[in-house]
């Protein structure tokens, strides 16, 4: 089973800054990593597939790079909207699909 | 628009079962993988199993297999997860969600619902 690991487990942000957060898999996962979004009391919601391709309706403040074992997903201006808990997922080597333990994003 | 809503949680004491079902619309159901992900009471999200559209394949996550079953109707868009000899540790909100938009990534989910396993 691939194990992903995300870091910082909560990241401090204030309105307007730029948000960078990693995902690492504990063994190569091509570009198959894919980003997802959940806010208190709400289901997911998929940001980001194929490390970098934006899901239908993300805006372009969410980016995604990397591949094989490192990931990173850069929210470029933070908005009020955004403050979440971000989860990467690997869908290389499956099943399982396996997630990451997310990253909280929270206001600074 | 694509919806999916589950159904059938609930509380029931250890060893007991359940079964969820999730009722699909907006999208052709019979064209589309499925999956049910778990997420326990402030922790992440797990996941638990898949169908493929034509529900010629199913896949678990261990910690289920023989306890959990998952299976569709396309006649009916509606996909279930029967869930028997439940734990303590199965306590979760179940999400049905839709694949894709390419395999093995999950593009909607519905709003969940909560299983509560206790005595």
């Amino acid at each position: 089973e691939i194990v992903m690991t995300q870091s910082p487990a909560t990241l401090s942000v204030s309105p307007g800054e730029r948000a960078t957060l990693s995902c690492r898999a504990s063994q190569s996962v091509s570009s198959n990593l894919a980003w997802y979004q959940q806010k208190p009391g709400q289901a997911p919601r998929l940001l980001i597939y194929g490390a970098s391709t934006r899901a239908t309706g993300i805006p372009a403040r969410f980016s995604g790079s990397g591949s094989g074992t490192e990931f990173t997903l850069t929210i470029s201006s933070l908005q009020s909207e955004d403050f979440a808990i971000y989860y990467c997922q690997q869908y290389n080597n499956w099943p399982p699909l396996t997630f990451g333990g997310g990253t909280k994003v929270e206001i600074k | 628009q694509v919806q999916v809503v589950e159904s059938g949680g609930g509380v029931v004491q250890p060893g007991r079962s359940l079964r969820l079902s999730c009722a699909a619309s907006g999208f052709t159901f019979s064209s589309f993988d499925m999956h049910w992900v778990r997420q326990a009471p402030g922790k992440g999200l797990e996941w638990v199993a898949v169908i493929w559209y034509d529900g010629s394949n199913k896949y678990y996550e261990d910690s289920v297999k023989g306890r959990f079953t998952i299976s569709r109707d396309n006649s009916k868009n509606t996909l279930y997860l029967q869930v028997n000899s439940l734990r303590a540790e199965d306590t979760a909100v179940y999400y049905c969600a839709r694949g894709g938009p390419i395999v093995g990534a999950i593009g909607y989910w519905g709003q969940g619902t909560l299983v509560t396993v206790s005595s």
